[in-house]
């Protein structure tokens, strides 16, 4: 059964700063890997998918990057700004004919302005 | 991209009563999912609802407790039958969208049982 990590739980930057979360899967079968932004109380918005066959996808000032042999992925926010403040999921794809996610638990970004 | 509404956003139900959620896609789509997130926790897979199949559950969820429909292609209700106090939780629908296969949530109804 797939399990995903995500490291650390929360975090605390000041405005301006770069970072990375990180997100770990125990099975790397997996069809492609999905990268969430959750709002309190909101639902989620999808900010990046990276297929399996792929290393890296970028949006604006985000970047996530999957290395499948040793079960990762990670999520870069560059020149981080307080609307950023929200908890980011991870989630990986089972893959053909299920398609379903298993997700980790998040870490909760706060951006200090 | 799609567009998902859910219906109610958020209701507070007594115990021993039930609800049923409505999510609606702005396109024609095969799969839909419904989660389930209690409070402080990750998303929970309930199940999976194809068009002109039965939902699927996955361990810890029966039919009985959240039934659900799936009549056409945009449109799924689940219920949360006989509710209890363990059930509040946000509950979330989500799509797949065929080729890249990324999923799309809607905004999740909240729901309180006291």
């Amino acid at each position: 059964k797939q399990e995903v990590t995500q490291i650390p739980a929360a975090l605390s930057v000041p405005e301006g700063e770069n970072l990375v979360l990180n997100c770990s899967f125990t099975d790397s079968a997996i069809y492609n890997l999905q990268w969430f932004r959750q709002d309190p109380g909101k639902g989620l918005t999808s900010l990046l998918l990276i297929q399996s066959s792929q290393r890296e996808q970028t949006s604006g000032r985000l970047n996530a990057s999957l290395d499948k042999s040793s079960g990762r992925s990670t999520l870069y926010i560059a020149a981080s700004q307080p609307g950023d403040s929200a908890t980011y999921l991870c989630a990986s794809c089972s893959g053909a004919g299920s398609y379903q996610l298993t997700f980790g638990k998040g870490t909760k970004l706060s951006v200090i302005p | 991209s799609a567009v998902i509404s859910q219906k109610p956003s958020r209701d507070i139900c007594q115990r021993g009563t039930s609800l049923t959620i409505q999510c609606q896609v702005d396109s024609q789509v095969t799969m839909m999912f419904w989660y389930r997130q209690q409070p402080g926790q990750s998303l929970t897979l309930i199940a999976t609802a194809n068009q002109g199949s039965e939902a699927t559950y996955e361990s810890g969820f029966v039919i009985d407790k959240f039934p659900i429909s799936r009549p056409n292609l945009t449109f799924s209700t689940l219920t949360v039958s006989n509710m209890s106090p363990e059930d509040s939780s946000i509950y979330l629908c989500s799509v797949l969208l065929e080729a890249p296969y990324e999923q799309y949530f809607g905004p999740g109804t909240r729901l309180t049982v006291t």
